[in-house]
C-alpha cells in the first residue's frame, strides 16, 4: 500500500527557534492535511491545503503556522517561533479526493516534535 | 459542542477473547463516523467507516462497528482478539457536509492482548 512519508521522526528544538516538519504525500494525491496530537490528549486537526491554498484551517493554526507545498512532492508545516506547548506528534496526511468524507486518508507515522 | 467521547483509556484482552471499544459523540446531526488504529510507530489507519445505510460496517482485519442513533454510538468490535491487534485505537467523527478533511478525534484506547 502506498505510504505517507515524515521526516524527521524526533525533532528537538530550543524554544523560539523555526522549525520545519516535512512530508511526502502519496504521488498521485491533491488535499493534503496536518494534524498534532499532545501527549495525553486528543489528535487534533490543523489544517487541510488543496491546490495551493489552505482549505480549512483550526483555531490552533495561528500566524506561528504555516504551510507550503515547495515543490510536487514535498509538503510541509513551519512553525516561527516555537513555544514549549507545540511539543506534539505532527501527524500529515493526503487523500485522492476533496475531504476525510469521501475519500480515504493516509496518514503519516508523525514527527515527535520536542521544544525544550 | 461537538465532541468525540471514547471512554476507555486502556483495556486488555486474552488472545481469542471477543472486544467491544466504546466510542460516543455529541453533534447536532449524525456526522460520518470513522475507527483509526494506529500500530507503534505507525501512522494512522482507517479501519472502517460509516456514512449511510446499513447500521453494520465491515472493516479491515475483522473489525466491525455498529451505529446506533438512538446512543450516539459507535462501538467497534472484534469476535476474537489476535495478538497483533496491539495498538491504539482512536475513533473519530467529521460533519456532513465538510469538505475540508477535518476529523475530530476521541481520546483513543490503548489495546493491550493478553497471550
Amino acid at each position: 500500500e502506498p505510504e505517507v512519508t515524515q521526516t524527521p521522526s524526533h525533532q528537538v528544538t530550543q524554544m523560539g527557534q523555526e522549525v520545519i516538519l516535512r512530508c511526502v504525500p502519496i504521488s498521485n494525491h491533491l488535499y493534503f492535511y496536518w494534524y498534532r496530537q499532545i501527549l495525553g490528549q486528543k489528535v487534533e486537526f490543523l489544517v487541510s491545503f488543496y491546490n495551493n491554498e489552505i482549505s480549512e484551517k483550526s483555531e490552533i493554526f495561528d500566524d506561528q503556522f504555516s504551510v507550503e507545498r515547495p515543490d510536487g512532492s514535498n509538503f510541509t508545516l513551519k512553525i516561527r517561533s516555537t513555544k514549549l506547548e507545540d511539543s506534539a506528534m505532527y501527524f500529515c496526511a493526503s487523500s485522492e479526493g476533496i475531504g476525510a468524507t469521501n475519500e480515504k486518508l493516509f496518514f503519516g507515522s508523525g514527527t515527535q516534535l520536542s521544544v525544550l | 459542542a461537538q465532541s468525540v467521547t471514547q471512554p476507555d483509556i486502556h483495556i486488555t484482552v486474552s488472545e481469542g477473547a471477543s472486544l467491544e471499544l466504546r466510542c460516543n459523540y455529541s453533534y447536532g446531526a449524525t456526522p460520518y463516523l470513522f475507527w483509526y488504529v494506529q500500530s507503534p510507530g505507525q501512522g494512522l489507519q482507517l479501519l472502517l467507516k460509516y456514512f449511510s445505510g446499513d447500521t453494520l460496517v465491515q472493516g479491515i482485519k475483522g473489525f466491525e462497528a455498529e451505529f446506533k442513533r438512538s446512543q450516539s454510538s459507535f462501538n467497534l468490535r472484534k469476535p476474537s482478539v489476535h495478538w497483533s491487534d496491539a495498538a491504539e485505537y482512536f475513533c473519530a467523527v467529521a460533519p456532513r457536509g465538510n469538505q475540508g478533511g477535518k476529523l475530530i478525534f476521541g481520546q483513543g484506547t490503548e489495546l493491550s492482548v493478553k497471550p
